[in-house]
């Protein structure tokens, strides 16, 4: 079965320069979740997406911005980047919010040097 | 915090013991999930059990909800050492949009 494709799978930057995420749902999924997770720790939600629309809003930086394409494709754009940005960061789809299971991507390592 | 919390952080047994976890949670949920995570790799499914289910079953997994005490429980049986990973619980909050608000992890060790 089909699941959750997210490229890349490795992102090496400077601080302040920019970088761009993408996350391929799984066919039929209408809702995107973005979440970032520390190293050591659980996944924190960033934001989320049904139908092209953002759909919800958590702990994500101003610096961070993220919309869903019309393929459902998503991207999370991240500028200014600072040291702290460094981690995980899960794409997860879902077919209907908050009611049925969401599928993870295998996550974007992000190292920001 | 709308964080939960997970307990134990950390549990190491022997192969074919069986394995519990714990997760508590805060807020109202429409559902609450389990995941496994390898080390620093993805997050892995397991089971969802909804908020008006007690108690349900997956192969060697059974989890069960509380939802007066707003805990769950993820039991392992048999375990095997590929069972070693982070076991986290994650619940859909009943206000929000499906997000999922997760616990902070039990890391499992399973020695052959």
């Amino acid at each position: 079965a089909a699941g959750v494709i997210q490229s890349p799978r490795h992102l090496i930057k400077e601080k302040r320069e920019t970088a761009t995420l993408k996350c391929y749902p799984i066919p039929r999924h209408d809702t995107v979740y973005w979440y970032q997770q520390g190293p050591g720790q659980d996944p924190q939600f960033l934001i989320s997406f049904y139908e092209k629309m953002q759909s919800d809003k958590g702990s994500i930086p101003d610096r961070f911005s993220a919309q869903q394409f019309s393929d459902y494709h998503s991207e999370l754009n991240m500028s200014s980047l600072e040291l702290g940005d460094s981690a995980l960061y899960f794409c997860a789809s879902s077919l209907d919010p908050g009611v049925e299971t969401q599928y993870f991507g295998p996550g974007t390592r992000l190292l920001v040097l | 915090s709308q964080q939960g919390e997970e307990d134990p952080q950390a549990l190491s047994i022997q192969e074919g013991e069986n394995a519990t976890m714990n997760c508590s949670y805060k807020t109202s949920i429409n559902n609450l999930q389990w995941y496994r995570q390898n080390s620093g790799r993805g997050l892995v499914h397991l089971i969802l059990i909804r908020s008006n289910e007690r108690e349900k079953h997956s192969g060697r997994l059974r989890v069960t909800l509380d939802t007066s005490k707003k805990s769950s429980s993820l039991l392992i049986t048999a375990s095997r050492a590929a069972d070693t990973a982070s076991y986290f619980c994650a619940n859909a909050g009943g206000t929000s949009y499906g997000k999922l608000t997760f616990g902070q992890g039990t890391i499992l060790t399973v020695h052959p």
